[in-house]
């Protein structure tokens, strides 16, 4: 069985550009979930969609949002890219919302 | 508000030896579930254990088990039998379920373990 998927792998990106990443979850899972890990630093809760739905999101600007897809693979926009958005970002995925959570591989998205 | 946390930054055991690492939580959400992941220095993070809870028995998961003491908000992990390949960043985190920050997972900072041969 495959596990999250997540693509690219890196990104480069200038200032004030968009970056877009990709995730497809585990198969049957209906609850993905976005974070970033800026280096060195903890996990910070992004966005979490259900069900197609952005159920929840975290201590983000607006220029960071994204969608889930019929096929429960999910989307992660940032516009406006400042150096600070730097950072491994994180999708996982569950069975619904009490489920155990599976992380991706990641993408490292690096602003320069 | 939702919080975890991690207080020892790093920790040593001997290759073999089990090892101990705390986690403390606080929520006001009657239902949550509690999790460990490791994160190697390749940057994945890896699912090691799950308790909800509302589950009385501690969660295991081979040479990992949760030590979960409700009253006491802690949900610490149990390593037995270290191996070199457990060197790696732990961390704990909480989802809860029902109240405004369902579905939003809170990290801890990590342990950095590090098993010595």
């Amino acid at each position: 069985e495959a596990g999250v998927t997540q693509s690219p792998t890196h990104l480069i990106k200038t200032r004030g550009q968009q970056a877009t990443l990709r995730c497809s979850p585990i198969s049957g899972h209906t609850s993905v979930y976005w974070y970033q890990q800026a280096l060195g630093l903890g996990l910070q809760f992004l966005l979490w969609y259900d069900e197609g739905e952005e159920r929840n999101r975290g201590n983000f600007p607006p220029r960071f949002s994204g969608r889930q897809f019929p096929n429960y693979s999910s989307e992660l926009n940032v516009n406006a890219l400042e150096l600070e958005d730097s950072a491994l970002y994180l999708c996982a995925s569950s069975f619904g919302t009490g489920g155990s959570a599976f992380f991706g591989q990641g993408t490292r998205l690096t602003v320069v | 508000a939702q919080k975890i946390t991690q207080t020892q930054p790093g920790m040593f055991v001997q290759e073999k030896e089990a090892v101990t690492l705390d986690c403390t939580y606080d929520t006001s959400d009657q239902s949550y579930g509690l999790f460990w992941y490791k994160q190697p220095s390749s940057g994945e993070m890896i699912f090691l254990i799950y308790q909800g809870s509302y589950d009385e028995q501690n969660a295991t998961e081979g040479r990992y088990s949760l030590n979960f003491q409700k009253a006491r908000k802690s949900a610490n992990l149990v390593i037995s039998a270290s191996q070199l390949g457990d060197s790696a960043m732990y961390f704990c985190a909480m989802r809860e379920r029902h109240n405004t920050n369902a579905g939003k997972s809170t990290f801890g900072d990590g342990t950095t373990l590090t098993v010595k041969p």
